[in-house]
């Protein structure tokens, strides 16, 4: 089974700073994936990145990258440079390596102040 | 290409009302999931299909929902006799492949109002 904890129900930003997203995650498996999701206000859930687990090396895409730490079961997002279309809901998600459905967390409303 | 789409995007239903909500996935797209996202949540897995076959439906709340892909693309969730704990955004999402590293592709959801 997989858990995912995201402990921020809300965050805040100013544009063009920089914002970190915190995530926990447990699962009884040694092969993982993680993910995290953006969903924009009445818009459709997007991926923003993802990091597999057997990969020392932290996953970047542009202005957003992470904090993968394994022993400690994190999995922290930060945003750089913050846009005001950054503003969204956030998912930290899970996927097992022997299984195909994602774990969400409850996500994080990111609000980026002009 | 065209990404998920769902239909409706809305759907309100008396209480004890059947619902049919439909997903075209991605063209080529063998996987396909459902999900359901109560209100302030992330969303929660319902059932999953590998081409038509229907390999978990372990998600389903109850009896009343049920889920078909009979031809491997297009699939419809249903819900018989809705109960107002039903009202949510259900999510349908497709893949390319099979395997935990496969991106999912998520429609823009169909929000359920059970009155």
């Amino acid at each position: 089974a997989q858990t995912v904890t995201q402990s921020q129900p809300e965050m805040s930003v100013q544009e063009a700073e920089t914002v970190t997203l915190s995530c926990t995650y447990d699962t009884s498996e040694s092969d993982y994936y993680l993910f995290w999701y953006k969903q924009p206000p009445s818009r459709q859930m997007i991926l923003v990145i993802r990091q597999e687990a057997y990969k020392q090396q932290n996953a970047t895409e542009n202005r957003f990258s992470v904090n993968f730490q394994k022993a400690a079961k994190s999995f922290s997002l930060k945003i750089s440079d913050s846009q005001l279309g950054d503003a969204a809901m956030y998912f930290c998600a899970s996927r097992g390596g022997s299984n195909y459905k994602l774990t969400f967390g409850k996500g994080t409303l990111l609000t980026v102040n002009p | 290409g065209a990404g998920v789409s769902q239909s409706p995007r809305y759907k309100v239903a008396k209480r004890g009302q059947d619902v049919a909500l439909r997903c075209d996935p991605i063209s080529g797209h063998v996987s396909l999931f459902w999900y359901q996202q109560a209100l302030g949540q992330g969303p929660e897995f319902l059932t999953y299909f590998q081409n038509e076959a229907q390999l978990d439906k372990s998600g389903l709340p109850s009896d009343r929902f049920f889920a078909e892909r009979p031809e491997g693309s297009v699939s419809t969730l249903k819900i018989q006799r809705t109960q107002q704990e039903d009202s949510a955004v259900y999510l349908c999402a497709s893949s390319s492949r099979q395997g935990p590293a496969s991106t999912q592709y998520f429609g823009p959801g169909t929000r359920l109002l059970v009155l």
